[in-house]
């Protein structure tokens, strides 16, 4: 079935410094692609999607980033605060939004930003 | 976005028990889904919650094990039935409307003894 994983389980940071998270993905149908993050004992929360037609979306401090040639997926943090740890999912779904049919969760990676 | 809520927000079962989670939304939403998570993994979709009719399970995952209701647009429960310890998991609520994102609930943290 299809597979959406991450390269990295773990990622340590300075405060300031800036923050890229990956993440693979198997099914070259997917056409949406959503980062959550997820903090200690709360549900994920939405952080940015793409579509498959774009290359690249940026948000305020994060850009999210789409290689489907080899199909990669980046969640970039800019000056990385201590208020962005937490785990961080890539998710993708096969219809624009996530409404409909099953998002599929990477692996996850926790994201440690030292003061 | 959506403001969604759990009960319970944790418990501990005993084995062979069942526990109903709800899941309440501030507003009407197309979709309504049941995922779980268990302890340091990612998240795994477990059904779809239908409005009036049964709800569709994804692979692994039986009605007999976790039936789910929807009675309307803002309202859905999980039942864990028959519980053992490798139930012990997040459960979490998600919704969403046509053409939006899903906006997960809190989670209910089920501890199974």
């Amino acid at each position: 079935g299809e597979n959406v994983g991450l390269h990295l389980p773990t990622l340590s940071v300075q405060e300031g410094d800036n923050s890229i998270i990956n993440c693979a993905y198997s099914n070259s149908a997917s056409d949406y692609f959503i980062w959550y993050k997820q903090e200690s004992g709360k549900g994920p929360q939405f952080i940015i999607d793409i579509r498959s037609n774009m290359d690249k979306r940026q948000g305020q401090r994060v850009t999210v980033l789409l290689n489907k040639t080899v199909k990669h997926l980046s969640l970039q943090i800019a000056a990385t605060q201590p208020g962005d740890s937490a785990v961080y999912f890539c998710a993708e779904n096969s219809t624009y939004g996530g409404s409909q049919g099953n998002l599929i969760f990477g692996k996850g990676t926790k994201l440690s930003v030292k003061p | 976005s959506a403001v969604i809520s759990q009960k319970p927000s944790r418990d501990i079962c005993q084995r062979g028990t069942s526990l109903t989670i709800q899941c309440q939304v501030d507003s009407q939403v197309t979709m309504m889904f049941w995922y779980r998570q268990q302890p340091g993994q990612s998240l795994t979709l477990i059904a779809t919650a239908n409005q009036g009719s049964e709800a569709t399970y994804e692979s692994g995952f039986v009605i007999d094990k976790f039936p789910i209701s929807r009675p309307n647009l803002t309202f859905s429960t999980l039942t864990v039935s028959n519980m053992s310890p490798e139930d012990s998991s997040i459960y979490l609520c998600s919704v969403a409307r046509a053409g939006d994102e899903q906006y997960f609930g809190p989670g209910t943290r089920l501890t199974v003894t």
